[in-house]
């Protein structure tokens, strides 16, 4: 069954600096891979997401993430935070031969000070 | 609609009552899931609907749990003689079929607290 792993419980950067919030996961086969936001009261909103060809994602908001074949990682990248960035945000991978079973990551809690 | 919207958006109760949580998809979305965000934990997925198909009901922690889709649309999570550890967030979200690729769309959530 496919995992995702998301090292960093928290992560603090400060307003204007880039980010980075860190995904690996485990599929047997090949994966699709997501990233969504969660703001506090809130449900989750999708970011982006990788289904194929270009490595480089480009979502929402100014998101980026780069899906890394070999080190089976899809870290979320931003280039200058903003404070408003602040959240709750969860990486996801469900198997290509799967059409129900996404797994998510425990999440990491992005803070941005200004 | 312009997105999924659960009800109630929170939910006290005592211990041993029963509950009904409600999700309304978007419009045209033929799949639609239950999942459980636990305090500092991440999503569980609870159960799935694809249409007219048998829903997997294979995330669901205990029998007291239950979920139907009224004719394809509108769900309900049902939780019978609750237990405090049913407290948490319940999450749905819809995608318009249900494929590898596709999107959930999350609604806002209810959040249960069981006294």
């Amino acid at each position: 069954a496919q995992s995702v792993a998301q090292p960093e419980d928290q992560v603090n950067v400060a307003e204007g600096n880039p980010l980075t919030v860190k995904c690996t996961y485990s599929v047997s086969g090949n994966p699709y891979l997501f990233w969504y936001v969660q703001y506090p009261n809130r449900g989750l909103q999708f970011l982006l997401k990788y289904i194929t060809g270009d490595n480089l994602v480009k979502g929402s908001y100014g998101f980026e993430a780069e899906f890394n074949k070999s080190q089976t990682s899809f870290h979320l990248k931003k280039p200058s935070a903003l404070v408003s960035d602040s959240a709750l945000y969860f990486c996801a991978v469900r198997d290509r031969g799967d059409n129900n079973d996404m797994r998510f990551g425990a999440g990491t809690r992005l803070t941005v000070k200004p | 609609g312009a997105g999924v919207s659960q009800s109630p958006s929170n939910k006290v109760t005592e211990k041993g009552k029963d509950v009904e949580l409600r999700c309304d998809p978007i419009s045209g979305h033929t799949a639609l899931y239950w999942y459980r965000q636990s305090l500092g934990q991440g999503l569980e997925f609870l159960i799935y609907f694809q249409g007219n198909s048998a829903p997997d009901k294979s995330g669901l922690p205990s029998d007291r749990f239950s979920a139907e889709r009224t004719g394809g649309s509108v769900s309900t999570l049902t939780i019978q003689r609750t237990q405090q550890e049913d407290s948490a967030v319940y999450l749905c979200a819809s995608s318009l079929v249900a494929g590898g690729q596709e999107t959930q769309y999350f609604g806002p959530g209810t959040r249960l607290l069981v006294l």
